[in-house]
């Protein structure tokens, strides 16, 4: 069965320092998809970035980066350089293709609560 | 643009009211879906609509009935509803993948949050 896990619910950084959010997914699937969103206090749920299972190489887009190894079932974020504005939960999210039968719909981790203080 | 619009934004309600919740976007997707959120939890998944036709329901209840008028709007009508029922009601669409299924990447709108007294 597919899960995610975030192991850290709640992390807190002073502004500038680097911080990593750790994505842990399960899945049967050899096609699959990893998502992360940014949820600030506002509510809403801000798409930041959609790997495919095939697709290892590392992104970064801006102060936002991301390393997924497939070895280790791992998708993790690193935010360089943090700033007030990143503070949000980060929830790591997993979508199968749907060939071994799910219909793909995303699956959730319970989030990790970031704190950057001035 | 990847705009998903939720009215309203803030909405308190009897228990022996009845409210609609709205959703709109114009992307052109043809998957909508309805998540529950509960403070300091993830997003649940309530109902999707593939191709305006509901595909999936989470066993949620009867007092909870989507409507999906056409591939623009997702509505969420409410009657009879329970204390336990409030939270951040989010609507997200997507396109469909291969074979219809929902592995695209999902857009939210901003949420109504929700309170049942």
């Amino acid at each position: 069965a597919q899960k995610v896990t975030q192991a850290q619910t709640e992390i807190s950084v002073v502004e500038k320092e680097d911080v990593t959010l750790d994505c842990v997914y399960e899945t049967r699937d050899t096609t699959y998809y990893l998502f992360w969103y940014k949820q600030p206090p506002s509510g809403e749920l801000v798409f930041l970035i959609r790997r495919n299972s095939f697709d290892e190489q590392n992104e970064i887009s801006g102060r936002y980066s991301w390393n997924f190894q497939k070895s280790t079932s791992s998708f993790n974020f690193t935010i360089t350089a943090s700033q007030v504005v990143d503070s949000a939960v980060y929830f790591c999210a997993l979508s199968e293709a749907g060939d071994g039968g799910s219909q793909g719909n995303l699956i959730f981790g319970k989030g990790t609560k970031l704190s950057v203080k001035p | 643009d990847t705009e998903v619009t939720q009215t309203p934004k803030h909405l308190v309600m009897g228990m022996t009211n009845k409210k609609s919740l709205k959703c709109e976007q114009h992307m052109g997707h043809r998957a909508m879906y309805w998540y529950k959120q509960k403070a300091k939890k993830p997003p649940e998944l309530m109902f999707v609509y593939s191709y305006e036709k509901l595909s999936i329901n989470e066993s949620v209840p009867s007092r909870f009935s989507p409507e999906c008028p056409n591939s623009s709007l997702l509505n969420l009508h409410l009657h009879a509803l329970q204390p336990e029922d409030s939270a951040l009601y989010l609507c997200a669409s997507s396109p469909l993948g291969l074979a219809g299924t929902l592995q695209e990447t999902q857009y939210f709108g901003p949420g109504t949050r929700l309170l049942v007294l």
